[in-house]
């Protein structure tokens, strides 16, 4: 099976531009999860999809937001960027998303804003 | 607060050494994932431990989860360059009668040969 795969792999953008970062799950995973990853704050959970509805939401701004397709695709959406959104992006997915399973993570997408 | 430290948050140590790794949990734990990260990478999985007392191995690499203490150990024994990297704990933790996965801060391990 292909892992999780994330595009795009790096991204620039300028404060208070908008920018979309794209996850594909492992065939057969319906829970789709987002983190952001900086050198201070560590790995810190954005939300996860499962089925197309957002099951849990992080504590981060209503600028963060994501949705999920039929396929189980997920996209995030970070709007009116800020200096601290750089970051790296990671999404993972699982079949249910229970304490059972072992979330695969995807390479991530680096942002930076300038 | 954070709800998983990790400690060291970094460890230098000489080629052929052993080095053990800790995690432990402020709240109540349904699961303990480990995961190792290369700079700027995505997280590979390592071991995934969910009942107290569990051991489990892979190469070298031994992980056990303490219930009671709420806390994990990642060992690793004759440790070899490949073995540097970025070793990160998650656990599933309740959160008010739901579960949320959290993770450590990270141990950035380095393997001088």
């Amino acid at each position: 099976k292909a892992g999780v795969t994330q595009t795009p792999r790096y991204l620039i953008k300028t404060r208070g531009q908008q920018v979309t970062l794209s996850c594909s799950p492992i065939s057969g995973h319906r829970s789709v999860s987002w983190y952001q990853q900086t050198p201070g704050q560590g790995l810190q959970f954005l939300f996860e999809y499962f089925s197309e509805t957002q099951r849990n939401k992080g504590n981060f701004p209503g600028r963060f937001s994501g949705r999920q397709f039929s396929n189980s695709r997920s996209e995030m959406n970070v709007s009116t960027l800020e200096l601290g959104d750089s970051a790296l992006y990671l999404c993972a997915s699982s079949v249910y998303g229970t304490s059972r399973e072992a979330p695969h993570f995807g390479p991530g997408t680096r942002l930076t804003v300038t | 607060s954070q709800e998983l430290e990790q400690s060291p948050q970094s460890l230098i140590v000489q080629e052929g050494k052993n080095l053990t790794i800790n995690c432990t949990s402020s709240k109540t734990l349904y699961g303990l994932y480990w995961y190792k990260q290369k700079y700027g990478e995505g997280l590979i999985f390592l071991m995934m431990l969910q009942k107290g007392g569990e051991e489990k191995s892979h190469e070298k690499i031994t992980a056990k989860l303490d219930e009671k203490k709420q806390q994990s150990s990642l060992h690793i024994t004759a440790s070899q360059p490949s073995h540097a990297g970025i070793y990160l704990c998650g656990a599933d933790i309740d959160q008010g009668g739901s579960e949320k996965l959290v993770f450590g801060k990270g141990t950035k391990l380095t393997v001088n040969p």
